[in-house]
């Protein structure tokens, strides 16, 4: 079975910190990886995915993530906080032929002037 | 052009209504997907279609009936509906229904059951 643990339901940054939120997976086989950012009131934003090849992925609005599979971990990261980044994150995973997106709880990340 | 659009924005109904959610995309994705959100909650899955056939049925109440008319369209036609169905209803496409595809969401209806 596979799960998905976002740790940290709400995380909060000073404007201009690095913003750090944390996803591990629990899969005997490493899955397809995915963060999404929803604002509020709005659906849900690709913000990256890993699937295969290199491990630090670079995605939009100035985020990364690092698949690590010694640690089933792809944490997100973003240098400096703008408060524009405001928002619910989600962590998901999906393995090879499956159909479902299987997302963690979620992460509300506030950016503090 | 990525994006999947959603209508209505926001329905209220009452539970004898029947009413109907509409998703469409204009990307030629052949998978398209229900989700549910609960408030402060992650989406799940409700329905897949893979070229205009469903899929996947994540165990829906029958009150819940899709449909997908063309590969561009996807409804979800609502009948009976009880207040703890109240939640945002998202739409997703993506390519096909392969691991590796991205997922692309529509902004959502807000449904409340009254």
């Amino acid at each position: 079975a596979q799960s998905v643990t976002q740790l940290g339901s709400h995380v909060s940054v000073s404007e201009g910190a690095l913003v750090l939120l944390r996803c591990n997976y629990s899969s005997s086989v490493p899955p397809y990886l995915f963060w999404y950012v929803q604002y509020p009131n709005q659906g849900l934003q690709l913000l990256l995915k890993y699937t295969t090849g290199a491990t630090l992925v670079k995605g939009i609005n100035g985020f990364e993530a690092e698949f690590k599979k010694s640690e089933t971990s792809f944490h997100l990261t973003k240098p400096s906080a703008h408060m524009s980044d405001a928002a619910e994150y989600f962590c998901a995973v999906r393995l090879t032929g499956a159909n479902n997106l299987f997302f963690g709880t979620g992460t509300r990340l506030t950016v503090i002037p | 052009d990525t994006e999947v659009t959603q209508t209505p924005k926001h329905l209220v109904m009452g539970m004898t209504n029947k009413k109907s959610l509409k998703c469409e995309q204009h990307m030629g994705h052949r998978a398209m997907y229900w989700y549910k959100q609960k408030a402060k909650k992650p989406p799940e899955l409700m329905f897949v279609y893979s070229y205009e056939k469903l899929s996947i049925n994540e165990s829906v109440p029958s009150r819940f009936s899709p449909e997908c008319p063309n590969s561009s369209l996807l409804n979800l036609h609502l009948h009976a509906l009880q207040p703890e169905d109240s939640a945002l209803y998202l739409c997703a496409s993506s390519l096909t229904t392969g691991t590796p595809e991205t997922q692309y969401f529509g902004p959502g209806t807000r449904l409340l059951v009254l």
